[in-house]
């Protein structure tokens, strides 16, 4: 099925470092999800987006509706060791009826 | 408040044979999505319900199905069940656009 372009697949960083990932679609989007899934859980909503332009927060985390609505942003700030896990983003399109597209994961790794 | 539940945790079962795995929604949830998930892999959709009718479908086999109730709870049933039918079977509930999900039933077929 349809997927959603996300990167990195993956990332290695440093506790402190800034972080920064992001889907792409070819369709307009209506509506970006972000989660984030730990070892052998559900994936947990972090952030939902709306309207293209849409930034928001959640602590630490901030995310964006791009403007063209076929992209989306998602930045960690200062990175804890509690921030590794697989960050998902999804969408729905207009004609998706109401279907997630989901892309493939972007796997956090923090380098001790 | 009460998340999503999913009955059983833990599974194994033998080629060839049916498991049930069965998703408590979020009180006033009608939406439940059913996904597959091995290990490494993204989440691979296997079928939407919503008032107890299948709304989407995604690219499975027959041996793939599922079933809502009237009190929004589903199950889905995998037939003849196969190696690679191993991984983490997840469910989420939805009122409108935002998906929470259940903490997934880990089926191993040996």
């Amino acid at each position: 099925g349809q997927q959603l372009n996300q990167s990195p697949q993956s990332m290695f960083i440093q506790e402190g470092e800034d972080v920064s990932m992001n889907c792409t679609s070819s369709s307009i989007f209506n509506t970006w999800l972000w989660y984030k899934q730990d070892p052998g859980e559900g994936p947990v909503l972090l952030i939902a987006l709306y309207k293209a332009g849409e930034l928001t927060s959640n602590g630490r985390l901030t995310a964006q509706f791009g403007i063209t609505r076929k992209d989306s942003f998602l930045n960690i700030s200062a990175s804890i060791p509690s921030d590794v896990g697989i960050y998902f983003c999804a969408g729905q399109h207009m004609d998706s009826n109401y279907q997630l597209i989901w892309g493939a994961g972007t796997k956090l790794i923090i380098k001790p | 408040k009460a998340g999503v539940t999913q009955t059983p945790r833990y599974l194994i079962k033998t080629r060839g044979q049916q498991v049930t795995l069965s998703c408590s929604p979020i009180s006033g949830h009608r939406s439940v999505s059913w996904y597959q998930q091995t290990p490494g892999q993204g989440l691979q959709f296997l079928f939407e319900y919503f008032s107890e009718t299948q709304r989407n479908k995604g690219n499975f086999p027959g041996r793939f199905s599922g079933r809502q109730f009237s009190n929004s709870r589903s199950e889905m049933n995998v037939s003849t069940l196969e190696l690679g039918d191993s991984a983490l079977y997840l469910c989420a509930s939805s009122r409108g656009s935002g998906y929470t999900f259940g903490s997934g039933t880990r089926l191993t077929v040996v």
